[in-house]
């Protein structure tokens, strides 16, 4: 099946304990983001890859990193996690080279930071 | 930058009534534009995808069209069910990959 598998669902952590959240896709795509969605706010882009070693800001990179070393993984860091870091997270995959085009978003991580 | 409205926030109908969701969006170089629903602190499903090039998709009781020329898409949900409650997200996708997102239509059907 295709999918982007995000781990772990939920997550409880404190403030300053570094965390990764991890995103695998299957399907081959090219293209890889992260977004966190705030009640009020919608969803807002953290970062995005458009391939191995690529990798680029979104409009809300404070306070994380990415990597992408791997085509089908793209994992968020949160280096020292803070309270306004508690949110719903997403991560999604698409391509360009294959159609249809659309993006496929994994099930999400609620991340809460006490 | 590309500003993408959903209009209503909120709805409300009793169940068997056709429902018309509405996005609109600023910049018409879409490359294509995604309908997703969302249960509550659930992920994206997507519903339906339409690209560019087409005017409208269907699946099942959906419909869903594009003028790009007007910045317009409609989402139709025929003869809807209570299970049909959640919010409808849509979204523009660009050439370059950036989704601009509506901040959604919450639906609720009443049994």
């Amino acid at each position: 099946e295709a999918q982007v598998t995000q781990n772990p669902r939920y997550l409880i952590t404190v403030t300053g304990k570094k965390l990764t959240v991890t995103c695998s896709q299957n399907m081959n795509h090219e293209y890889m983001s992260w977004y966190r969605q705030d009640p009020g706010l919608g969803l807002r882009q953290i970062y995005y890859s458009m391939n191995v070693e690529v990798t680029d800001k979104g409009d809300v990179p404070e306070g994380y990193k990415v990597s992408r070393k791997e085509k089908r993984n793209f994992p968020l860091i949160l280096e020292s996690p803070s309270p306004n870091q508690t949110s719903l997270y997403f991560c999604a995959s698409s391509s360009r080279t294959g159609g249809p085009y659309g993006y496929t978003f994994g099930s999400g991580t609620r991340l809460t930071v006490v | 930058k590309q500003e993408v409205t959903q209009i209503p926030a909120a709805l409300s109908v009793p169940e068997g009534e056709n429902l018309v969701l509405n996005c609109s969006f600023t910049d018409s170089a879409i490359y294509n534009l995604q309908w997703f629903r969302q249960d509550p602190g659930k992920g994206l499903t997507s519903l339906l995808l339409i690209q560019s090039s087409q005017r409208e998709q269907t699946s099942g009781r959906l419909n869903a069209s594009l003028d790009k020329s007007s910045g317009r898409s409609t989402l139709y949900i025929a003869a809807s069910q209570p299970g049909d409650s959640a919010t409808y997200l849509c979204a523009a996708l660009p050439g370059d990959y950036k989704l601009s997102f509506g901040a959604g239509t919450t639906v609720t059907v009443r049994a």
